[in-house]
């Protein structure tokens, strides 16, 4: 079963610290994809990042850097140097390739909450 | 362009009513998506569209749920009889194509419903 695990629930940090999230996935498909989203106080889900199963190398933009580790079935983020705007929910999620559009569902893991603090 | 539109942002019911939200999908985004985020529950997928069709709804919770979209475009989903446990925000995302699983799901700002 298609299965996204956070085991963070909270983090909180010092404003310039580096942190990172925490994402391992279960899945049986060979052809998936992996996503981050951002959901601040706002409400809206914003997102960040998309990996295909067959693309390790791993990705910086700005702060934000990703790990994907098939080994490992995780898909960790960090944020370097982080600020008060970074505060929000973030999401992992997962979904799997299909053929025929069946279904394009994600499925998300429960989220970690990450308050910076100034 | 405009983003994923949902309506109304809140609303509040009593037991038993029935409720209607709305999405108004980004224009030419064929797959829509309906999800609900509770405390309980985190994240969960509700239903899928491809056009007007859904050839996923495997997530609705129970027979009071329902879902339709109209002419490739705006959706509607139903709860009938609500319940306290229905209280959660309701998302409705949509994306450009319906295969493939790799595209980006664009998210609205949600339906907060809450049940008395």
């Amino acid at each position: 079963a298609q299965k996204v695990t956070q085991a963070q629930t909270e983090i909180s940090v010092v404003e310039k610290e580096d942190v990172t999230l925490d994402c391992v996935y279960e899945t049986r498909d060979t052809t998936y994809y992996l996503f981050w989203y951002k959901q601040p106080p706002s409400g809206e889900l914003v997102f960040l990042i998309r990996r295909n199963s067959f693309d390790e190398q791993n990705e910086i933009s700005g702060r934000y850097s990703w790990n994907f580790q098939k080994s490992t079935s995780s898909f960790n983020f960090t944020i370097t140097a982080s600020q008060v705007v970074d505060s929000a929910v973030y999401f992992c999620a997962l979904s799997e390739m299909n053929y025929g559009g069946a279904t394009n569902k994600l499925i998300f893991g429960t989220g970690t909450l990450l308050a910076v603090q100034p | 362009g405009a983003g994923v539109s949902q309506s109304p942002s809140n609303k509040v019911t009593e037991k038993g009513k029935d409720v209607e939200l709305r999405c108004d999908p980004i224009s030419g985004h064929t797959a829509l998506y309906w999800y609900r985020q509770s405390l309980g529950q985190g994240l969960e997928f509700l239903i899928y569209f491809q056009g007007n069709s859904a050839p996923d709804k495997s997530g609705l919770p129970s027979d009071r749920f329902s879902a339709e979209r109209t002419g490739g475009s705006v959706s509607t989903l139903t709860i009938q009889r609500t319940q306290q446990e229905d209280s959660a925000v309701y998302l409705c995302a949509s994306s450009p194509r319906t295969s493939g699983g790799e595209d980006e799901q664009f998210f609205g700002p949600g339906t907060r419903l809450t049940v008395l």
